[in-house]
């Protein structure tokens, strides 16, 4: 069964640092584009961040750029936002999907993890 | 970047019936490679988003044939030949082209 599971959500200060890692399994995770989507509390969704499975290429929301940082591991078959300098417009739940840019959908995606950015 | 209008905002639906959502950006999604990359995710209440349609009028694997997805350039639409009960959510569009991706702001599904 293809499955994605993220962690490392939490409470942070404003200013403060997480990093979120998504868990895949069930499929060729290097194969495969990879991206992070969230939604704010009453929201709609937004699109975070993108990697090529490819080439590892990596892409970015505006919103983002230049304080959030997305990796993988295809050793581990694990995906990570690392997210610096986060703002109360952060707090969010974040989804890890499998598809990015492209002509690969976004067809698998995890429970999401809960941040919270809050003094 | 490509802005993506979707519209009702709300959609009140009876059993049985159809319905249809649209949704339009703000330049063309067709790519050179001749696809046309936009895509239809659903949230039901408190779950995950989930795919629906991809390239404008492919449905995903399990997805009920009463979902159809249709368009060209600029405009697109959802329709379900025949809402049920489990169909309640939110509805949203999103446009795979070029980063940033983006999506619509959703379109609620509601039995009347």
């Amino acid at each position: 069964e293809v499955q994605l599971l993220e962690s490392g959500g939490g409470l942070v200060q404003p200013g403060g640092s997480l990093r979120l890692s998504c868990a895949a399994s069930g499929f060729t995770f290097s194969s495969y584009g990879m991206s992070w989507v969230r939604q704010a509390p009453g929201k709609g969704l937004e699109w975070v961040s993108g990697i090529r499975g490819s080439d590892g290429s990596t892409y970015y929301a505006d919103s983002v750029k230049g304080r959030f940082t997305i990796s993988r591991d295809n050793s581990k078959n694990t995906l990570y936002l690392q997210m610096n300098s986060l703002r109360v417009e952060d707090m969010a739940v974040y989804y890890c999907a499998k598809g990015t840019v492209g002509a690969t959908p976004m067809d698998v995606w995890g429970k999401g993890t809960t941040v919270t950015v809050s003094s | 970047d490509i802005v993506i209008t979707q519209s009702p905002l709300s959609l009140p639906v009876t059993p049985g019936e159809p319905a249809s959502i649209s949704c339009r950006s703000s330049q063309s999604l067709l790519h050179a490679d001749g696809y046309t990359y936009l895509d239809w995710y659903m949230q039901k209440p408190g779950q995950s988003p989930q795919l629906l349609i991809f390239m404008a009028s492919n449905r995903a694997s399990g997805v009920p044939d009463r979902f159809s997805g249709s368009g060209s350039g600029t405009d697109f639409t959802l329709k379900i030949s025949r809402v049920e009960a489990e169909d309640v959510g939110v509805y949203y569009c999103m446009q795979a082209l070029q980063t940033p991706l983006t999506f619509g702001g959703g379109t609620k599904v509601e039995i009347k």
